[in-house]
C-alpha cells in the first residue's frame, strides 16, 4: 500500500497564475484533509472532507478550492495564486473524522 | 474554538539525556489527543495517540505521553535521546468543535552526538 500520495512534490508559480495539488490514498478511508505548513506555525486546516461528496471549509479556506473526485482523491486548487500562499501543503486521509490521521509527504510551493 | 500550545519551541539536548515536551489544549470536553513526528525532510508521522483508558499511553521508539485531564496536558517523554530523534514534535487534539486535528505549532528538537 502507499498510503497518501501527493503531486506534484514541488512547484513554483508566479503571482496570479492558477494550480491544482493531487492527493489519493489507498486506505480506504472516508475523510481527507488539507492542511497548510508555515514556519512556526505549525499545520492549519484548509479544507476537509469528511465523506465522499461533502467538503468544508477549515480554518484557513480563502483562496482555496477543494474537490473530492471519489472516495480515494481529493484535490486542492489555487485559482490566483498569491505570495502568501508559498507553504507546504500536506493531504491527510482518517479512516472517520476524530481519528488518527495518516500523512502524504506533501508538496512544497513557491509562487513568486 | 479548541488550541494547542507547546511550551518549548526549540529543544537542544545531549545523547541519552531524559526528554519532556510540555501539550497544553483549550477544550474541557472530550478529546484524542495525538504526538506527530517530522523528520528532516520527510512528513508526519504518528508517535502515540491517546483515545481512552489508561492515561500513560506507549508509542514507537520508546517514546510515550501522559494524559492529565485535570490539567488539559499531554506531555511527551523519553527517559534516554538518541540523535536519531532530531525532529520536529507535533502535539495535536480532535474534538472539541475542531473539523480536523488542531496542531501546536511544533517544538525542534536538536540531539547533540
Amino acid at each position: 500500500n502507499a498510503g497518501v500520495t501527493q503531486t506534484p512534490k514541488f512547484q513554483v508559480l508566479k503571482t496570479g497564475q492558477s494550480m491544482t495539488l493531487q492527493c489519493a490514498q489507498d486506505m480506504n478511508h472516508n475523510s481527507m484533509y488539507w492542511y497548510r505548513q508555515d514556519p512556526g506555525m505549525g499545520l492549519r486546516l484548509i479544507y476537509y472532507s469528511a465523506s465522499e461528496g461533502t467538503t468544508d471549509k477549515g480554518e484557513v479556506p480563502n483562496g482555496y478550492n477543494v474537490s473530492r473526485l471519489n472516495k480515494r482523491e481529493f484535490s486542492l486548487r489555487l485559482e490566483s495564486a498569491a505570495p502568501s500562499q508559498t507553504s507546504v501543503y500536506f493531504c491527510a486521509s482518517s479512516p472517520i473524522r476524530q481519528e488518527t490521521q495518516y500523512f502524504g509527504p506533501g508538496t512544497r510551493l513557491l509562487v513568486l | 474554538a479548541q488550541s494547542v500550545s507547546q511550551h518549548n519551541h526549540h529543544v537542544i539536548l545531549s545523547e541519552a539525556a531524559s526528554l519532556e515536551l510540555g501539550c497544553n489544549y483549550s477544550y474541557g470536553g472530550t478529546v484524542n489527543l495525538f504526538w506527530y513526528v517530522q523528520y528532516p525532510g520527510q512528513h508526519l508521522q504518528l508517535l502515540l495517540k491517546y483515545f481512552s483508558g489508561d492515561p500513560l499511553v506507549k508509542g514507537i521508539k520508546g517514546f510515550e505521553a501522559e494524559f492529565i485531564k485535570s490539567k488539559f496536558s499531554f506531555n511527551l517523554r523519553k527517559p534516554s535521546v538518541q540523535w536519531s530523534d532530531t525532529a520536529e514534535y507535533f502535539c495535536a487534539v480532535s474534538g472539541g468543535g475542531a473539523d480536523g486535528l488542531t496542531f501546536g505549532k511544533g517544538t525542534h528538537l536538536i540531539i547533540q552526538p
